[in-house]
């Protein structure tokens, strides 16, 4: 069974870079036409798709957060990172790594395995 | 970017009762790209139905989504008490992917 985990500080500071990991286990990240993404949920509110990333380092990004995104890929050990830089208060939410349902086009697919999230708060 | 308003904010139901959930969207898409995934308190989404109407392994037969264009519906034709959650469609045919901001199911 696919088994996704986050993990990273839980808190950050206002103007700082948020760092976070998803470690991947159960299957491997680079199977053919495997496409992940991020998933952030603030307290209380709904919930807001942040990137994509393809396991050959193809990456799609939300145009809302694109100007502070890098989301990446490290096959060899089955991960993928989010960085997010300049953080406010806005961004204070649970995060969510997710793995898309195998498809050629990542447009085609949905969200199929989930993390449990982890829950970054943005405060000095 | 396609706006998804879901519909009741909150549904007041009894087990053993039907629940219908609504989800329009802002500009018609291909139904094949509709999802419905159920949250409950202090866990991550699950999906329920994706391609608008199929329903995702091991989601019971209680559970079906219909529609297509700009409307669709997730149906729960008699709800159990593990059903009680907050239910959030998704569309993934267009970027950016985009969640309806959830319809909250409880017990009345």
């Amino acid at each position: 069974q696919l088994q996704l985990q986050e993990s990273g500080p839980r808190l950050v500071k206002p103007s700082e870079t948020l760092s976070l990991t998803c470690t991947v286990s159960g299957g491997s990240i680079s199977s053919s036409s495997s496409y992940w993404g991020w998933i952030r949920q603030p307290p209380g509110k709904g919930l807001e798709w942040i990137g994509t990333v393809y396991y050959g380092g193809t990456t799609y990004y939300n145009p809302s957060l694109k100007s502070r995104l890098t989301i990446s890929v490290d096959t060899p050990n089955n991960h993928f990172s989010l960085k997010l830089t300049s953080v406010t208060a806005a961004d204070t939410a649970v995060y969510y790594c997710a793995r898309l349902s195998p498809h050629f086009d990542w447009l085609l697919s949905y969200f199929d395995f989930w993390g449990q999230g982890t829950l970054v708060t943005v405060s000095s | 970017e396609i706006v998804l308003t879901q519909s009741p904010g909150t549904l007041s139901l009894s087990p053993g009762e039907r629940a219908t959930l609504s989800c329009r969207a802002s500009q018609s898409f291909s139904s094949s790209n509709l999802a419905w995934y159920q949250q409950k308190p202090g866990q991550a989404p699950r999906l329920l139905i994706y391609g608008a109407s199929s329903r995702a392994t091991g989601i019971p037969d209680r559970f079906s989504g219909s529609g297509s264009g700009t409307d669709f519906t997730l149906t729960i034709s008699r709800l159990e008490p593990e059903d009680f959650a907050v239910y959030y469609c998704q569309q993934y045919g267009n970027s950016p992917l985009t969640f309806g901001g959830g319809t909250k199911v409880e017990i009345k």
